[in-house]
């Protein structure tokens, strides 16, 4: 069966420290994988995109990686701050289906001071 | 830029009413409009895809004459839920996709989603 995976466990960490989060997958070929913020009682706001022939993609202290090999995308956060407390989603885009996403359950983050 | 609004934030209303949704994409258009559902604590599911100037896609298990969708112009889609009940309460959000060509139109952007509430 289909299965996109996120620790649903929170994260916690300190801040200051590298906040890595997991998005597993199995059974898809997605062209590509979005990562999505979300605040509770928000919608989820878009942060980075990585197609399936990148390795990583960064945006000011956010990095995503993309294995197809092994099927797994990580997404991290350096310098954190209690401010990126939220959940967060990833998503597949698989090349057939429209752009239409698949989203993980997310994983909670909590940045403590 | 790439901002969607929905209307209204959070609704109230007695089972039996009917209450409309609206998604708007301000400063782009959108030939495509998703909606989906959100349970408490889980992920987004998706209910359907709506697609300006012809019929919705409804994903597996979603009823198309309890959930109304109107895609009628670029910017604007809607969604219904007719004679809601209380199980229909949930968070209902919209996303768009840029029509334009380029790395926009790779992605989905969401509204600020609307609570519904059916007593």
């Amino acid at each position: 069966s289909q299965k996109i995976e996120q620790n649903s466990e929170a994260l916690n960490i300190q801040e200051g420290k590298t906040a890595t989060l997991t998005c597993n997958y199995t059974n898809y070929s997605p062209a590509y994988l979005q990562w999505y913020r979300q605040d509770p009682g928000r919608g989820p706001v878009f942060l980075l995109l990585i197609r399936e022939n990148e390795k990583e993609k960064r945006k000011e202290r956010l990095k995503v990686t993309f294995d197809t090999t092994l099927k797994q995308s990580l997404f991290h956060i350096t310098a954190s701050q209690p401010a990126d407390s939220a959940t967060y989603l990833c998503a597949l885009t698989m090349s057939n289906a429209g752009n239409m996403l698949t989203f993980g359950g997310g994983t909670r983050l909590m940045v403590k001071p | 830029g790439a901002v969607v609004s929905q209307h209204p934030s959070w609704v109230i209303c007695k089972s039996g009413t009917s209450v409309k949704i609206e998604c708007r994409s301000l400063d782009f258009q959108a030939t495509t409009m998703f909606w989906y559902r959100q349970f408490p604590k889980q992920s987004l599911m998706l209910m359907a895809t709506s697609n300006e100037g012809s019929k919705a896609t409804y994903e597996q298990g979603v009823e198309k004459d309890k959930f109304l969708i109107n895609h009628a112009s670029l910017t604007l889609s809607t969604l219904t839920v007719t004679s809601a009940h209380p199980e229909d309460s949930s968070f209902y959000i919209c996303s768009a996709r840029v029509s334009a060509g380029g790395s926009l139109r790779e992605t989905q952007y969401f509204g600020p989603g609307t609570r519904l509430l059916v007593l």
